[in-house]
């Protein structure tokens, strides 16, 4: 079936530095992926919708400066989280749409665990 | 609009019993429906999906969910838990036809008692 891998899985970056989370789709092209950020004992919240060659879609109070989204292929979503701080240690994961219609499915990547110290 | 209810965030039953977990939604359009499973420090796993075809939807692990448009539910059961489905379940709907946006509920934390 479709598979959806995130790299890393796990990073601790220091404060003030940038660190960068790939999204792929591996057996599929995905115009479109998103990006999801998940804090402790909550929900997923979505932050931005990427669009392959495009600039992404950002949902209120996302900022766009900061969380960085490059969607270059169709089988690669990039999220760059630039000048982390402790703030932004989240679990930030993606999805990706495999197929069109009610045949549509979305898989979701692993996710990649982010500590910023 | 859309959103996602999620009635109760921790459910404890005793490993055979039933597993209810409730899911409302609301959306102005025919939505589609998911159960998402999360086990600690892992990503989400679709359990089942409803895309206004059959209204009963069986999925993995032998969960099923109906979809009761007149109860807006979307209620995720299984005849008998397993120690192996204590999880985080969430609840998600999408606008038919589309995938532009997925709204999660906060999700239901199973606990399975030996």
């Amino acid at each position: 079936g479709a598979v959806v891998s995130q790299h890393p899985s796990w990073v601790i970056c220091k404060s003030g530095t940038s660190v960068k989370i790939e999204c792929r789709s591996l057996d599929f092209q995905a115009t479109t992926m998103f990006w999801y950020r998940q804090f402790p004992k909550q929900s997923l919240m979505l932050m931005a919708t990427s669009n392959e060659g495009s600039k992404a879609t950002y949902e209120q109070g996302v900022e766009k400066d900061k969380f960085l989204i490059n969607h270059a292929s169709l089988t690669l979503s990039t999220l760059t989280v630039t000048s982390a701080h402790p703030e932004d240690s989240s679990f930030y994961i993606c999805s990706a749409a495999a197929g069109t219609g009610s045949g549509n499915t979305i898989y979701f990547g692993e996710g990649s665990w982010l500590t910023v110290v | 609009a859309q959103s996602v209810t999620q009635l109760g965030s921790h459910v404890s039953v005793s490993e055979g019993a039933l597993v209810l977990l409730r899911c409302n939604y609301s959306s102005s359009v025919p939505p589609y429906l998911f159960w998402y499973v999360q086990y600690p420090n892992q990503g989400l796993q679709l359990l089942l999906k409803y895309t206004s075809a059959a209204t009963l939807v069986k999925g993995i692990n032998g969960f099923e969910a109906e979809f009761k448009k007149s109860e807006t539910s979307f209620h995720l059961t299984k005849p008998s838990a397993h120690m192996s489905d204590a999880a985080e379940y969430f609840c998600a709907v999408a606008r038919s036809g589309g995938y532009q946006k997925v709204t999660f509920g906060i999700g239901t934390k199973l606990q399975v008692i030996p």
